[in-house]
């Protein structure tokens, strides 16, 4: 069975640009969720989503948004890019929410210059 | 507030030796799940092992079982016989109803 993957691996922008990441989770998995993980924060929840409704949403500001398709590919979405936004986002797919295990994909680093 | 304390940065361990790598958190909840995910230099995230909060009996998977301490909301991880392809940063995760929260993270080096 296939894994999580991400588009794109690698991403350079400058700032004030915004950025589409994509997540096609494990095949039969309709819960997706979005961390970023930086040297400074560490690992940090952006959202989680399920049957293309978000369950849950982190700390972040607005400028941070995601959703999923009723295939349960998920795209997230960055606008007005910031230099603190470069981190690695990591995506994971679970069988469901709750405590289901989640698998993680490959992650997408994202450079803002 | 930190919910997922990790308090070694840094550990290291002789090939064939066992570690134990720590972890506390920090819950009012009765139902959860906790984690161990292994993050090699290629960035993914691989899981270790899981545990359910309600099951009393540590899990274990082949060279990988966990001392899961529920009164004491302690759940360490202990890797026998260690190989050189366990070098990684180890993350314990917590998972209540809700978002998944991780630890800062423990820098396990193998020395052959």
């Amino acid at each position: 069975k296939a894994g999580v993957t991400q588009t794109p691996r690698y991403l350079i922008k400058t700032r004030g640009q915004q950025v589409t990441l994509s997540c096609s989770p494990i095949s039969g998995h309709r819960s997706v969720s979005w961390y970023q993980q930086t040297p400074g924060q560490g690992l940090q929840f952006l959202f989680e989503y399920f049957s293309e409704t978000q369950r849950n949403k982190g700390n972040f500001p607005g400028r941070f948004s995601g959703r999923q398709f009723s295939n349960s590919r998920s795209e997230m979405n960055v606008s007005t890019l910031e230099l603190g936004d470069s981190a690695l986002y990591l995506c994971a797919s679970a069988r469901g929410p709750g405590g289901e295990t989640q698998y993680f994909g490959p992650g997408t680093r994202l450079l803002v210059l | 507030a930190q919910t997922v304390t990790q308090s070694q940065p840094e550990m290291s361990v002789q090939e064939a030796e066992t570690v134990t790598l720590s972890c506390t958190y920090d819950t009012s909840e009765s139902d959860y799940y906790l984690f161990w995910y292994k993050q090699p230099p290629s960035r993914q995230m691989i899981l270790v092992i899981r545990q359910e909060a309600y099951k009393q009996q540590n899990a274990t998977e082949n060279r990988f079982s966990v001392n899961f301490q529920k009164a004491a909301k302690s759940f360490s991880l202990k890797i026998s016989d260690s190989q050189l392809g366990d070098a990684a940063m180890y993350f314990c995760a917590y998972r209540p109803p809700g978002d998944m929260r991780f630890g800062a993270g423990t820098r396990l080096t193998v020395k052959p």
